[in-house]
């Protein structure tokens, strides 16, 4: 299986600043198509998550664009920027490239 | 609105199976498999399998081949999951996810004796 790091495991930020999440992959995540499957989630308290962005770098639906990702075959970075109350939760990274898809143990955004 | 409403609360004994519903809204059913994930209390996100909802073949990953089924209600645009023999172990939320882009709310599985 590929294994996903995600670091940190807890990320104390000051509402109104800038945070980096990085996950790394034990494996490229490039798939034979040429994508890469890799996407973040955010999980609120008591909320099933909701993707953020999909294949590396692109928006889902109604996300801000204070959030964004870059990244190629194993090392990857979601940055939120002009962090707001309600991007508190808990980010996790998933690769749907290798069977069985795997997801990052998560990351835990709080306020400082 | 794309929507995926997942069944109620469930308490059961170990030993016992438990069934969970997924009915979609606001898309056709068959154009997106379904996936299945679990999240055992306090821990992070296990993916267990996923639908073809075209064909009704499923796809589990290891740790769940044993106990675990997938099978749909296409004409009511509903995926279910079914645990048979439950064990502490099972405990969890499970979380129906369309293609991983939109999820449902998730449904709390208690096991207890």
């Amino acid at each position: 299986d590929v294994l996903m790091t995600q670091t940190p495991v807890s990320l104390p930020v000051s509402l109104g600043g800038q945070v980096s999440i990085s996950c790394r992959s034990s494996q490229s995540l490039v798939h034979s198509d040429g994508n890469t499957y890799l996407h973040w989630y955010l999980q609120k308290p008591g909320q099933s998550p909701q993707l953020l962005i999909y294949r590396v770098s692109n928006r889902f639906s109604g996300v801000p664009d204070r959030f964004s990702g870059s990244g190629s075959g194993t090392d990857f970075t979601l940055k939120i920027s002009r962090v707001e109350p309600e991007d508190l939760g808990v980010y996790y990274c998933l690769q749907s490239t290798h069977f069985p898809l795997t997801f990052g143990s998560g990351t835990k955004l709080e306020i400082k | 609105q794309i929507q995926l409403v997942q069944s109620g609360p469930e308490l059961k004994k170990p030993g016992e199976s438990v069934k969970i519903s997924c009915k979609a809204s606001g898309y056709t059913f068959t154009d997106y498999a379904m996936n299945w994930v679990k999240q055992a209390p306090g821990n992070g996100l296990k993916w267990m399998g996923w639908i073809n909802t075209q064909t009704g073949k499923p796809t589990y990953a290891d740790d769940f081949k044993q106990r675990f089924v997938f099978s749909l209600e296409t004409s009511a645009s509903t995926a279910y999951l079914q645990i048979n023999n439950l064990n502490i172990e099972d405990t969890a939320t499970y979380f129906c996810t369309r293609s991983i882009d939109y999820w449902g709310q998730g449904v709390m599985v208690t096991v207890s004796s």
